[in-house]
């Protein structure tokens, strides 16, 4: 079965700072893996997705997530943050074999400090 | 591309009445839907999945007879909330995916229910 940890449910950073948000999988085939960001009252938003291949991805927004298969993770990273990014940032991971199972992490909120 | 859209946003109903939400894929020919209940500052947890024309296949301890699922055509499936409660006040997001390799879904801006 796959499962989701996002440590760290509140991330604060100063606008212009790293972003660093955690996410560790557990899966037992290979994953395929995506962060979603979810703004108030509003839908998810695919940023980004790792399915075969290249383990660096990048998204929109100046997001890019690595995969590593030694330390189950994919962690997202922006180099600097803008105030626009504030909001809740959900890991994902389902199997390649059932591509209806999303297993969502509890979500990282985010906060940007000016 | 790849845009769902969900109608309405928000509805207030009464105890007791049905509520359907709609969930429109309107760029793409969506195989699979799913449909998601939020809860307050926690994450999405998996209601159901319907693929177009086939019966919707729902996860254990979600009544599929208080949350009905249509999917009637590759762009359309909704979610009716029959003899609401207040419990059943909620954040419903659908999404939407279509046919392989096409792995990432697609969400809609959720609908927000309240029943009072």
């Amino acid at each position: 079965a796959q499962s989701v940890t996002q440590l760290g449910s509140h991330v604060s950073v100063s606008e212009g700072a790293l972003v660093l948000l955690r996410c560790n999988y557990s899966s037992s085939v290979p994953p395929y893996l995506f962060w979603y960001v979810q703004y108030p009252n509003q839908g998810l938003q695919l940023l980004l997705k790792y399915t075969t291949g290249a383990t660096l991805v990048k998204g929109i927004n100046g997001f890019e997530a690595e995969f590593k298969k030694s330390e189950t993770s994919f962690h997202l990273t922006k180099p600097s943050a803008h105030m626009s990014d504030a909001a809740e940032y959900f890991c994902a991971v389902s199997d390649g074999r059932n591509f209806n199972k999303f297993y969502f992490g509890s979500g990282t909120k985010l906060n940007v400090k000016p | 591309g790849a845009v769902v859209s969900q109608h309405p946003s928000r509805v207030i109903c009464k105890s007791g009445t049905s509520v359907k939400i709609e969930c429109r894929s309107l760029d793409f020919q969506a195989t699979t839907m799913f449909w998601y209940r939020q809860f307050p500052k926690q994450s999405l947890m998996l209601m159901a999945t319907s693929n177009e024309g086939s019966k919707a296949t729902y996860e254990q301890g979600v009544e599929k007879d208080k949350f009905l699922i249509n999917h009637a055509s590759l762009t359309l499936s909704t979610l009716t909330v029959t003899s609401a409660h207040p419990e059943d006040s909620s954040f419903y997001i659908c999404s939407a995916r279509g046919a392989p390799p096409y792995y990432e879904q697609y969400f809609g801006p959720g609908t927000r229910l309240t029943v009072t």
